[in-house]
C-alpha cells in the first residue's frame, strides 16, 4: 500500500528555473515531513523537513509548502543549479512508528545548464 | 567514524547462496534502521533497532531475513537462499532519537 504519492518522476528545469514537486499522502497521523536528495551511488539525504503545524517553512533555495487539508505537501527548488541534478524523495513518519520513513517513489531532478 | 559506513558496498550471490550485509552506524546512535531500495524506486522499510533491541521488523519480506545488532552498536542484515526479487540497494540509516536520519551509502545486491 503506496501511502505517500510523489509526482512528477521525472523533472527537467533550465538553470535558474524554479523545481516544483510534489506529494499526497494517506495516514493522518503522519505528523512529520522531510525531503531527501539522492544522488547516484549514494544514500539520501536529509535536504528540508515540515511539521504539520505550519504551512510553509523555507531554508536557502528550498522550501517546502504544506496543506494539512488537502494532504498535500510539495518541495520548491529555487533558481535551480546544475548541481541540484538528483533524485528527491519526499517521506512521512509519525511518533507512533518509532519514527520510519514511509518513502515516495521519487523524482528524478535534471536542471539543464 | 563521521558517518554510517556499510559493507560490502556490492556483493554478487548466486541465487540460493547466503549473504551477510554489514552497518556501522554514527557512534552513539540508538535508532538504527534499515530498508530496501529497488530501483528507481523510494527505500522501504525493513526492520528498527533501539540498541540491542529489534522492536520493529514488519517490514522484513520473508523468513529468509534476518538482523541482528548484538552490542547495540554494529548491525548485521541477513539472507538466506537468496532469490533474484531479494537484488536492490540494501540501506541502513542511525539517529540519536528518531528524527534526523544518517543513511548509509548502501550495499547494492545482485542475485543471478
Amino acid at each position: 500500500q503506496q501511502q505517500v504519492k510523489q509526482s512528477p518522476q521525472s523533472l527537467i528545469v533550465q538553470k535558474g528555473g524554479i523545481s516544483i514537486i510534489n506529494c499526497a499522502y494517506e495516514n493522518t497521523a503522519f505528523d512529520y515531513f522531510p525531503w531527501y536528495q539522492q544522488f547516484p551511488g549514494k544514500g539520501p539525504a536529509l535536504l528540508i523537513a515540515i511539521r504539520p503545524d505550519v504551512s510553509e517553512k523555507k531554508e536557502g533555495r528550498f522550501t517546502i509548502s504544506f496543506n494539512k487539508s488537502a494532504k498535500q505537501f510539495s518541495l520548491h527548488i529555487m533558481d535551480s543549479q546544475p548541481g541540484d541534478s538528483a533524485t528527491y524523495f519526499c517521506a512521512a513518519s509519525y511518533s507512533g512508528s518509532a519514527r520510519q520513513l514511509t518513502f515516495g517513489s521519487g523524482t528524478q531532478l535534471t536542471v539543464l545548464p | 567514524g563521521a558517518g554510517v559506513s556499510q559493507s560490502p558496498r556490492y556483493k554478487v550471490a548466486k541465487r540460493g547462496q547466503d549473504v551477510a550485509l554489514r552497518c556501522d552506524p554514527i557512534s552513539g546512535h540508538v535508532s538504527l534502521f534499515w530498508y530496501q531500495q529497488a530501483l528507481g524506486q523510494g527505500p522501504e522499510f525493513l526492520t528498527y533497532f533501539q540498541n540491542e533491541a529489534q522492536l520493529d521488523k514488519s517490514g522484513l519480506p520473508s523468513d529468509r531475513f534476518f538482523a541482528e545488532r548484538p552490542e547495540g552498536s554494529v548491525s548485521t542484515l541477513k539472507i538466506q537462499r537468496t532469490q533474484q526479487e531479494d537484488s536492490a540497494v540494501y540501506l541502513c540509516a542511525s539517529s540519536l532519537q528518531g528524527y534526523g536520519y544518517t543513511f548509509g551509502s548502501g550495499t547494492r545486491l545482485t542475485v543471478v
